[in-house]
Protein backbone atom coordinates (compact mmCIF):
# COMPACT_ATOMS: atom_id res chain seq x y z
CA UNK A 1 0.00 0.00 0.00
CA UNK A 2 1.24 3.26 -0.88
CA UNK A 3 2.17 5.51 2.28
CA UNK A 4 3.48 8.98 2.69
CA UNK A 5 4.52 10.44 6.08
CA UNK A 6 5.36 14.33 6.76
CA UNK A 7 6.64 15.65 9.92
CA UNK A 8 5.93 17.81 11.68
CA UNK A 9 2.66 17.33 12.02
CA UNK A 10 2.61 20.84 13.18
CA UNK A 11 5.16 23.81 13.67
CA UNK A 12 5.32 27.08 15.16
CA UNK A 13 7.75 29.96 14.37
CA UNK A 14 8.84 33.55 14.32
CA UNK A 15 8.90 35.18 10.90
CA UNK A 16 12.48 35.54 9.92
CA UNK A 17 13.31 31.75 10.63
CA UNK A 18 14.40 28.87 8.68
CA UNK A 19 11.79 25.60 8.17
CA UNK A 20 12.99 22.29 6.71
CA UNK A 21 9.60 20.04 6.31
CA UNK A 22 10.06 16.40 5.21
CA UNK A 23 8.40 14.22 3.42
CA UNK A 24 9.46 9.80 2.97
CA UNK A 25 6.77 8.10 0.86
CA UNK A 26 6.38 4.41 -0.46
CA UNK A 27 4.86 4.65 -3.43
CA UNK A 28 5.28 2.00 -6.40
CA UNK A 29 5.95 2.93 -9.96
CA UNK A 30 7.38 6.08 -8.19
CA UNK A 31 7.37 9.07 -10.74
CA UNK A 32 7.97 12.17 -9.34
CA UNK A 33 6.57 14.29 -5.99
CA UNK A 34 4.79 16.89 -5.89
CA UNK A 35 4.93 20.13 -3.13
CA UNK A 36 1.53 22.13 -2.36
CA UNK A 37 0.71 24.55 -0.40
CA UNK A 38 -3.12 24.72 0.93
CA UNK A 39 -3.92 28.39 2.98
CA UNK A 40 -7.46 28.17 3.18
CA UNK A 41 -9.13 26.61 0.26
CA UNK A 42 -7.32 24.83 -2.87
CA UNK A 43 -4.09 23.55 -2.77
CA UNK A 44 -1.51 25.42 -4.74
CA UNK A 45 1.15 23.66 -6.76
CA UNK A 46 4.52 24.61 -5.59
CA UNK A 47 7.32 21.93 -6.43
CA UNK A 48 7.93 19.18 -8.71
CA UNK A 49 10.56 16.79 -8.67
CA UNK A 50 11.36 13.65 -10.67
CA UNK A 51 15.62 13.39 -10.39
CA UNK A 52 17.34 13.13 -7.28
CA UNK A 53 19.89 15.50 -6.00
CA UNK A 54 19.11 18.67 -7.82
CA UNK A 55 17.42 21.18 -6.32
CA UNK A 56 14.49 23.53 -7.08
CA UNK A 57 14.19 26.83 -6.10
CA UNK A 58 11.36 29.48 -6.49
CA UNK A 59 12.13 32.55 -4.06
CA UNK A 60 12.55 31.63 -0.85
CA UNK A 61 11.94 27.93 -0.83
CA UNK A 62 13.40 24.95 -2.07
CA UNK A 63 13.02 21.53 -2.24
CA UNK A 64 15.00 18.53 -3.07
CA UNK A 65 14.76 14.84 -3.32
CA UNK A 66 16.80 11.63 -2.63
CA UNK A 67 14.87 9.01 -4.73
CA UNK A 68 17.52 6.70 -2.89
CA UNK A 69 16.19 7.15 0.84
CA UNK A 70 13.05 7.65 -0.60
CA UNK A 71 12.47 11.16 0.89
CA UNK A 72 11.94 15.06 0.29
CA UNK A 73 12.31 18.09 2.24
CA UNK A 74 10.74 21.88 1.31
CA UNK A 75 12.53 24.46 2.73
CA UNK A 76 11.58 28.02 3.52
CA UNK A 77 13.99 30.92 4.58
CA UNK A 78 13.35 33.93 6.09
CA UNK A 79 9.61 33.01 6.42
CA UNK A 80 7.19 35.71 6.54
CA UNK A 81 3.36 35.24 8.14
CA UNK A 82 2.33 34.92 4.36
CA UNK A 83 4.12 31.19 4.44
CA UNK A 84 1.39 29.96 7.08
CA UNK A 85 -0.56 27.56 5.68
CA UNK A 86 -0.63 23.49 5.10
CA UNK A 87 2.34 21.80 3.32
CA UNK A 88 1.17 18.64 0.90
CA UNK A 89 3.24 16.73 0.08
CA UNK A 90 2.31 14.20 -2.81
CA UNK A 91 4.32 11.66 -4.99
CA UNK A 92 2.82 10.55 -7.93
CA UNK A 93 2.86 6.81 -9.48
CA UNK A 94 3.63 6.16 -13.24
CA UNK A 95 0.95 4.45 -15.34
CA UNK A 96 -2.79 4.37 -15.17
CA UNK A 97 -4.29 7.61 -13.65
CA UNK A 98 -1.39 8.80 -12.31
CA UNK A 99 -3.15 9.97 -9.38
CA UNK A 100 -1.26 11.77 -6.53
CA UNK A 101 -0.87 10.04 -3.14
CA UNK A 102 -1.06 13.25 0.05
CA UNK A 103 0.71 13.24 3.21
CA UNK A 104 -1.51 14.67 5.67
CA UNK A 105 0.97 17.53 5.53
CA UNK A 106 2.44 19.93 7.71
CA UNK A 107 1.28 23.03 9.65
CA UNK A 108 3.39 25.74 9.21
CA UNK A 109 2.07 29.09 11.00
CA UNK A 110 4.49 31.52 11.33
CA UNK A 111 3.85 34.80 14.09
CA UNK A 112 4.97 38.51 13.59
CA UNK B 1 -12.89 29.43 -16.87
CA UNK B 2 -9.60 30.50 -15.61
CA UNK B 3 -9.84 28.07 -12.82
CA UNK B 4 -11.35 24.96 -11.53
CA UNK B 5 -14.48 26.19 -10.38
CA UNK B 6 -16.70 23.58 -7.78
CA UNK B 7 -20.09 24.25 -6.17
CA UNK B 8 -21.97 24.44 -4.00
CA UNK B 9 -19.12 25.41 -1.54
CA UNK B 10 -20.66 24.37 1.23
CA UNK B 11 -23.74 21.71 1.43
CA UNK B 12 -25.36 20.71 5.13
CA UNK B 13 -27.70 17.74 4.99
CA UNK B 14 -29.23 15.24 6.93
CA UNK B 15 -28.15 11.79 6.95
CA UNK B 16 -29.78 9.49 4.77
CA UNK B 17 -30.20 12.41 1.67
CA UNK B 18 -28.42 12.05 -1.39
CA UNK B 19 -25.75 14.92 -2.33
CA UNK B 20 -25.06 16.39 -5.37
CA UNK B 21 -21.35 17.68 -6.58
CA UNK B 22 -20.23 19.54 -8.89
CA UNK B 23 -16.86 20.34 -11.02
CA UNK B 24 -15.57 22.41 -13.70
CA UNK B 25 -12.37 21.74 -14.62
CA UNK B 26 -10.36 24.48 -16.17
CA UNK B 27 -11.52 24.35 -20.13
CA UNK B 28 -9.64 22.26 -22.24
CA UNK B 29 -8.53 20.14 -19.64
CA UNK B 30 -9.25 16.73 -20.26
CA UNK B 31 -7.79 15.09 -16.93
CA UNK B 32 -9.99 15.35 -14.12
CA UNK B 33 -9.77 13.96 -10.04
CA UNK B 34 -11.91 13.93 -7.18
CA UNK B 35 -10.16 13.69 -3.73
CA UNK B 36 -11.42 13.98 -0.42
CA UNK B 37 -10.07 15.89 2.76
CA UNK B 38 -11.11 14.68 6.03
CA UNK B 39 -10.45 16.56 9.10
CA UNK B 40 -6.62 16.36 10.12
CA UNK B 41 -6.24 13.98 7.36
CA UNK B 42 -4.44 14.40 3.64
CA UNK B 43 -6.17 14.14 0.41
CA UNK B 44 -8.19 11.34 -0.37
CA UNK B 45 -8.39 10.02 -4.09
CA UNK B 46 -11.45 8.57 -5.05
CA UNK B 47 -11.83 8.58 -8.84
CA UNK B 48 -10.08 9.84 -11.79
CA UNK B 49 -11.75 10.90 -15.51
CA UNK B 50 -9.70 11.00 -18.64
CA UNK B 51 -12.32 12.70 -21.54
CA UNK B 52 -16.13 11.32 -20.27
CA UNK B 53 -14.50 7.71 -19.16
CA UNK B 54 -13.13 6.80 -15.44
CA UNK B 55 -10.42 4.07 -15.56
CA UNK B 56 -9.63 4.74 -11.96
CA UNK B 57 -12.65 4.37 -9.46
CA UNK B 58 -10.55 2.61 -6.99
CA UNK B 59 -10.78 5.41 -4.23
CA UNK B 60 -14.38 5.29 -4.00
CA UNK B 61 -15.33 4.38 -0.39
CA UNK B 62 -18.49 2.72 -1.04
CA UNK B 63 -20.98 1.89 -3.55
CA UNK B 64 -23.10 4.51 -1.88
CA UNK B 65 -20.41 6.81 -4.55
CA UNK B 66 -20.49 7.53 -7.99
CA UNK B 67 -19.52 10.01 -10.38
CA UNK B 68 -19.98 11.07 -13.72
CA UNK B 69 -18.55 13.27 -16.77
CA UNK B 70 -20.44 14.13 -19.44
CA UNK B 71 -18.80 15.81 -22.60
CA UNK B 72 -15.53 16.09 -21.41
CA UNK B 73 -15.83 18.70 -19.14
CA UNK B 74 -18.61 19.22 -15.91
CA UNK B 75 -18.20 16.04 -13.36
CA UNK B 76 -20.48 15.40 -10.81
CA UNK B 77 -20.11 13.28 -7.86
CA UNK B 78 -23.22 11.60 -6.53
CA UNK B 79 -23.21 10.82 -2.58
CA UNK B 80 -26.58 8.38 -1.95
CA UNK B 81 -27.64 7.68 2.15
CA UNK B 82 -25.25 9.85 2.93
CA UNK B 83 -23.49 8.89 6.43
CA UNK B 84 -21.93 11.45 8.97
CA UNK B 85 -18.27 9.73 7.90
CA UNK B 86 -19.29 11.41 4.52
CA UNK B 87 -18.05 14.76 6.01
CA UNK B 88 -14.98 16.17 4.50
CA UNK B 89 -14.26 18.60 1.75
CA UNK B 90 -14.69 17.53 -1.53
CA UNK B 91 -12.21 18.67 -3.93
CA UNK B 92 -11.84 18.63 -8.08
CA UNK B 93 -9.09 18.73 -9.42
CA UNK B 94 -7.92 19.15 -13.43
CA UNK B 95 -4.39 18.78 -15.63
CA UNK B 96 -4.14 18.68 -19.57
CA UNK B 97 -3.96 14.99 -19.55
CA UNK B 98 -2.46 14.84 -22.58
CA UNK B 99 1.27 15.34 -23.72
CA UNK B 100 4.01 15.84 -21.16
CA UNK B 101 2.48 15.26 -17.52
CA UNK B 102 1.16 18.57 -15.99
CA UNK B 103 0.39 19.37 -12.36
CA UNK B 104 -3.08 19.12 -11.06
CA UNK B 105 -4.87 22.70 -10.52
CA UNK B 106 -7.49 22.16 -7.75
CA UNK B 107 -10.52 23.83 -7.08
CA UNK B 108 -11.86 25.61 -3.65
CA UNK B 109 -13.91 22.23 -2.62
CA UNK B 110 -16.90 21.69 -1.11
CA UNK B 111 -17.57 21.21 2.27
CA UNK B 112 -20.08 18.59 3.27
CA UNK B 113 -21.24 18.87 6.56
CA UNK B 114 -23.89 15.67 7.18
CA UNK B 115 -26.00 16.24 10.39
Amino acid sequence: EDKVVQSPLSLVVHEGDTVTLNCSYEVTNFRSLLWYKQEKKAPTFLFMLTSSGIEKKSGRLSSILDKKELFSILNITATQTGDSAIYLCAPRSQGGSEKLVFGKGTKLTVNP
Amino acid sequence: GAGVSQSPSNKVTEKGKDVELRCDPISGHTALYWYRQSLGQGLEFLIYFQGNSAPDKSGLPSDRFSAERTGGSVSTLTIQRTQQEDSAVYLCASSPGQGLWQPQHFGDGTRLSIL
